[in-house]
């Protein structure tokens, strides 16, 4: 079993929609990153929490230390929202914060 | 924001050449850079990491004498994929990361990638 599970793997969605992407993880973490790979590979940072909330835009992002959940979630979707989001956590005392990444949710917003 | 670029974007070559990429940290001084791999749908995986000024620590599976890393500044570590062969084909995404302080935890700044191609 992979120490990180993503949920749904492919997700799509109409544009305004709210759109949730879960991660749970079986190890313990020191904090956990929510990225977006764009088609072309580049990928850019959303977040990185270790607890509570954190908003930025559409997007919001909470982490539940204790169920070892977190979940990603776009307000009013649009299509240039579509790209794959990878969650990724930093094992507590893991060497030079090594990330173990999540397989991906790739999301299709539609027009 | 912390920005972090890789060079080239893309490169095709032939077997048996080397390829070296480049990744900088532009407006920080990155302590420690990571380079990952990632093959057609499949999660990133860390192959080496680069602190400046001493020999990168690979990773279980990762032949240090084919993917050779150099972090001999701040701002800029490169990897060298030595005789390449097709089955190096994948994209390489590197990261960096700054000096860390009690306050802030693991961030680390992701590169663009770089698509290698070999022929």
């Amino acid at each position: 079993k992979n120490e990180v599970e993503q949920s749904p793997q492919n997700l799509t969605a109409q544009e305004g929609e709210f759109i949730t992407i879960n991660c749970s993880y079986s190890v313990g973490i020191s904090a956990l990153h929510w990225l977006q790979q764009h088609p072309g590979g580049g990928i850019v940072s959303l977040f990185m929490l270790s607890s509570g909330k954190k908003k930025h835009g559409r997007l919001i992002a909470t982490i539940n230390i204790q169920e070892k959940h977190s979940s990603l979630h776009i307000t009013a979707s649009h299509p240039r929202d579509s790209a794959v989001y990878i969650c990724a956590v930093a094992k507590y005392g893991g060497s030079q914060g090594n990330l173990i990444f999540g397989k991906g949710t790739k999301l299709s917003v539609k027009p | 924001g912390a920005v972090v670029s890789q060079h080239p974007s893309r490169v095709i070559c032939k077997s048996g050449t080397s390829v070296k990429i480049e990744c900088r940290s532009l407006d920080f001084q990155a302590t420690t850079m990571f380079w990952y791999r990632q093959f057609p749908k499949q999660s990133l995986m860390l192959m080496a990491t680069s602190n400046e000024g001493s020999k990168a620590t690979y990773e279980q599976g990762v032949e240090k004498d084919k993917f050779l890393i150099n972090h001999a500044s701040l701002t800029l570590s490169t990897l060298t994929v030595t005789s390449a062969h097709p089955e190096d084909s994948s994209f390489y995404i590197c990261s960096a990361r700054g000096p860390t302080s009690f306050l802030i935890l693991e961030t680390q700044y992701f590169g663009p990638g770089t698509r290698l191609l070999v022929l």
